[in-house]
């Protein structure tokens, strides 16, 4: 069964605007990662924040955890036209059992 | 890097067929998955192993069975393929359980059943 639900299921900008997207879960967790795909092609890692950790960054990216509020946020900022993808958060019990969410469609148009 | 590959990006196979799905990867990780990713569904586990000849079934097993013979090669197997078993299958490898590890992808077979 999904683990987390991503918010919303599709968004559109404009290059240079920020985006950002959500994710929610139902139980504890080691940790939380999120995920690329371009269209037709596998996941690509791009950020884990630990259970212990509040905030990450990573170049453009910025992901915070709420484990209180079982959330969590990705922000991209200036927002490039290749940025369009599928984004996913994935939550790890760190046991082998990671669950992915069903993804936000994310466009930047140019 | 580590690089995950996978035998076909496209399949299209008929309903009873058999049909074998190969995932190879290059890093000597210890832990391998098998995906199924459905529009509106996001990736749903089927199996995964976490080590040679081991393997545990995730949420959607049915249907499915897998083989681990060597440490880099992860099998999925469709014993009787149907229609809705029409999916993007996606394989992925991991170091170890754990906190710090990430997983890596495959750049998946788009599996068609007729």
């Amino acid at each position: 069964s999904q683990q987390g639900e991503e918010d919303p299921q599709a968004l559109s900008i404009q290059e240079g605007e920020n985006a950002t997207m959500n994710c929610s879960y139902k139980t504890s967790i080691n940790n939380l990662q999120w995920y690329r795909q371009n269209s037709g092609r596998g996941l690509v890692h791009l950020i884990l924040i630990r259970s212990n950790e509040r905030e990450k960054h990573s170049g453009r990216l910025r992901v915070t955890l709420d484990t209180s509020k079982k959330s969590s946020s990705l922000l991209i900022t200036a927002s490039r036209a290749a940025d369009t993808a599928s984004y996913f958060c994935a939550t790890d019990k760190g046991n082998n059992d990671m669950r992915f969410g069903a993804g936000t469609r994310l466009t930047v148009k140019p | 890097d580590v690089k995950v590959t996978q035998s076909s990006r496209y399949l299209v196979k008929r309903t009873g067929e058999k049909v074998f799905l190969e995932c190879v990867q290059d890093m000597d990780h210890e832990n391998m998955f098998w995906y199924r990713q459905d529009p509106g569904l996001g990736l749903r586990l089927i199996y995964f192993s976490y080590d040679v000849k081991m393997k545990e079934k995730g949420d959607i097993p049915e249907g499915y069975s897998v083989s681990r013979e060597k440490k880099e090669r992860f099998s999925l197997i469709l014993e009787s393929a149907s229609t809705n078993q029409t999916s993007m299958y996606l394989c992925a490898s991991r170091l170890l359980a754990g906190a710090r590890y990430e997983q890596f992808f495959g750049p998946g077979t788009r599996l068609t059943v007729l």
